[in-house]
Formats: structure tokens, sequence, C-alpha cells
């Protein structure tokens, strides 16, 4: 069965200082990769997605991750942090197949940003 | 307008009552779901509906049981509610098909307490 795992239960970073989250999957082919941002008291939203080509896909609010499938990680980066950027943060990976597994994600557990003024 | 509204927010109740959560959606999505994130915030799917037909029904008690009147919404309705429900329960929608069909947008959630 697939899974994805974000070791980092909990991050702290400086306003400005650069981020990378990490998120490592579990499938057994290529999936389609996620990662979404859910603010307190709020609903998730989509910062970025993989389904193929280029391995580094940009994404809303400056982030990027990037797919590396020899270490079946799809980790979530940005140069440098906003205060409004604490959040948590989850990756998900999605079916590839696809029929009547479409929008079946995969969650991880999340990963909470703190951010230091 | 929200692309996908849930209601209530927010449900506290006793253990034992039957309560419902509604669901919309404005984006002319074919696929609705609802998720559920447990109190150590894993998000796990529940149900999926393309069309008003359910076609992802995971291992949940059939105590949940949804219902689709039409394309644009979704309902959850909660028998005999149990200290074990007590969670944030997500709906989202996706449209179109291949890869996009796994694009989901979320609602805001409904948290339910059961006391």
């Amino acid at each position: 069965a697939q899974s994805v795992t974000q070791p980092d239960i909990h991050i702290t970073v400086s306003e400005g200082a650069s981020l990378e989250l990490r998120c490592n999957y579990s499938y057994g082919a290529t999936p389609y990769l996620f990662w979404y941002v859910q603010s307190p008291g709020q609903g998730l939203q989509l910062l970025l997605k993989y389904f193929s080509g280029d391995t580094l896909v940009q994404g809303i609010k400056g982030f990027e991750a990037e797919f590396k499938r020899s270490q079946s990680s799809f980790n979530l980066r940005k140069p440098s942090v906003h205060w409004s950027d604490a959040a948590e943060y989850f990756c998900a990976v999605g079916p590839f197949a696809g029929g009547t597994s479409y929008g079946k994600l995969t969650f991880g557990q999340g990963t909470i940003l703190t951010v230091h003024p | 307008d929200t692309a996908v509204s849930q209601t209530p927010k927010y449900l506290v109740t006793q253990m034992g009552n039957d309560k419902s959560i509604k669901c919309e959606q404005n984006l002319g999505h074919d696929t609705m779901y609802w998720y559920k994130q447990d109190s150590k915030k894993f998000l796990k799917i529940m149900f999926s509906y393309n069309n008003k037909e359910l076609i992802i029904n995971e291992t949940v008690p059939n105590r949940f049981s949804p219902k689709s009147p039409d394309k644009a919404h979704l309902n959850l309705h909660i028998n005999s509610l149990e200290l074990g429900d007590s969670a944030v329960y997500f709906c989202a929608s996706s449209g179109g098909y291949g890869s996009g069909a796994n694009v989901l947008t979320f609602g805001a959630g409904s948290r339910l307490t059961v006391l």
C-alpha cells in the first residue's frame, strides 16, 4: 500500500531564511505528487503538483518542489520564508492509474512550520 | 463565492445523536469527496461520488451515510455518534479526467466534537 512520510513534525525558521520540508513516499509506480498548505481553521490549499515532465515544479507563494525518483522524495522548498508562511504543510500522493481511484490521495502527517520574526 | 463550502463549521453533540454535514461546490466539478482528519492530523478519504454515483467507499462504519442529491452537493449523515467520530471532516471536489481529476479543491472543514 502506498504511504507518505514527512519526517519533520515541526520546523522553526527565521523570517527570510530558506526552507526545505521533506517528503518521502512509497508507491508501486510513479504517482502524482502534491503539496497542500493548511492555515489554522482553514481548508487545504494546493501549493503545487507534479504529474510528469520537469522534475522541478513551481507553485504558488514562491514555493517549489523537486521530484527525485531515485530517492522517492518530493521535497518542498522556499528561498526566503515570510511570516505569513506559518502553517501546516501536507505532502500527498495520488494514483497514476486513475479510474475509480481518482482523488484517492494518501497524505503525510503534516509538518508544522513556525516562523520567527 | 466560496468554491467548496461546508456547513456547519463547528458541531458539538452528545454520543448517540445523529448529525449531518452539508457540502456544496460551485466549480462545476463532477466528483466530490469526504475526507476525515483525525486528532493526529492524518487525512484519510472516506467516500467519493462522481455525478451522484458512489465511486469510493473506504472502510467506514455504516453509521456514516453519504448522499449526493446532485453533482454539486454531497452531504454526510452520521448516525449514533461515538466519541471516536470526533474529527475534522473535509469536503472536496475535482473535475476533468486524467491527472486533473486528482487535483482536489477542499472546503474549510467541519469540526465535529462528540461529548
